[in-house]
């Protein structure tokens, strides 16, 4: 059973820090993805990866950027965290190149106080 | 790029009544329709999925429809149970590497 594994379930930052969240896949998965989940918004996806070292933009990609330096491995960084990106954060990954199926973790509740 | 709209934002049923929930995609391009279930306080996980070849597909008590000229495909549940209550996403696939768009979600309550 693939694992997506988000390294804290719950964070408080305060304005202006760099917060980090950190995201394993246990699958072996190319592809590796970083959504938002808002109340009323849905999933919105802010950076993905199909490769290591390789990254792209999602839909919502202001004040975020990512890592990928080893393929299990899928971080998503706030440069200087904003009340306004307080959220959940949830990461996925998938295998192949077709319509595979994304599994995700259980998320990060992340609040910027 | 794609945009999907979902519809309805809540949605609740008593248990045995069947449950629609509706989405509309605006890439005529795309070509894969997954749906995810996300329960509360637990990870969305894929329910069903269909792929713009096929106009319907069944997994016992949840169906999923597509008519590609309309660009809206739906989920169908029937004999709904409570464990059925949870979050709805609908998600297309526009252009671009495994891009998935997803709409807002349905809440869908049963009652027992």
């Amino acid at each position: 059973d693939v694992k997506v594994t988000q390294s804290s379930r719950y964070l408080v930052k305060r304005t202006g820090e760099k917060v980090f969240l950190e995201c394993v896949q246990d699958m072996d998965h190319e592809n590796m993805f970083w959504y938002r989940q808002d109340p009323g918004l849905g999933l919105r996806l802010i950076y993905f990866s199909y490769d290591v070292k390789m990254k792209e933009k999602g839909d919502i990609p202001e004040g975020y950027s990512v890592s990928r330096e080893k393929k299990e491995r899928f971080s998503l960084i706030l440069e200087s965290a904003s009340t306004n990106q307080t959220s959940m954060y949830l990461c996925a990954s998938s295998g192949g190149q077709g319509n595979s199926p994304l599994h995700f973790g259980n998320g990060t509740r992340l609040t910027v106080t | 790029g794609e945009n999907v709209e979902q519809h309805p934002s809540t949605l609740s049923v008593q248990e045995g009544d069947s449950a629609v929930i509706k989405c509309t995609y605006s890439d005529s391009a795309s070509n894969y329709f997954p749906w995810y279930k996300q329960e509360l306080g637990k990870r969305p996980q894929l329910i069903i999925d269909i792929r713009s070849n096929v106009g319907e597909k069944k997994d016992q008590r949840i169906a999923v429809t597509l008519n590609k000229t309309a660009k809206h495909f739906s989920l169908h549940i029937t004999e709904t149970q409570p464990e059925d209550s949870a979050v709805y996403f609908c998600a297309a696939k526009g252009t671009g590497f495994q891009k998935l768009v997803f709409g807002t979600g349905t809440r869908l309550l049963v009652s027992p």
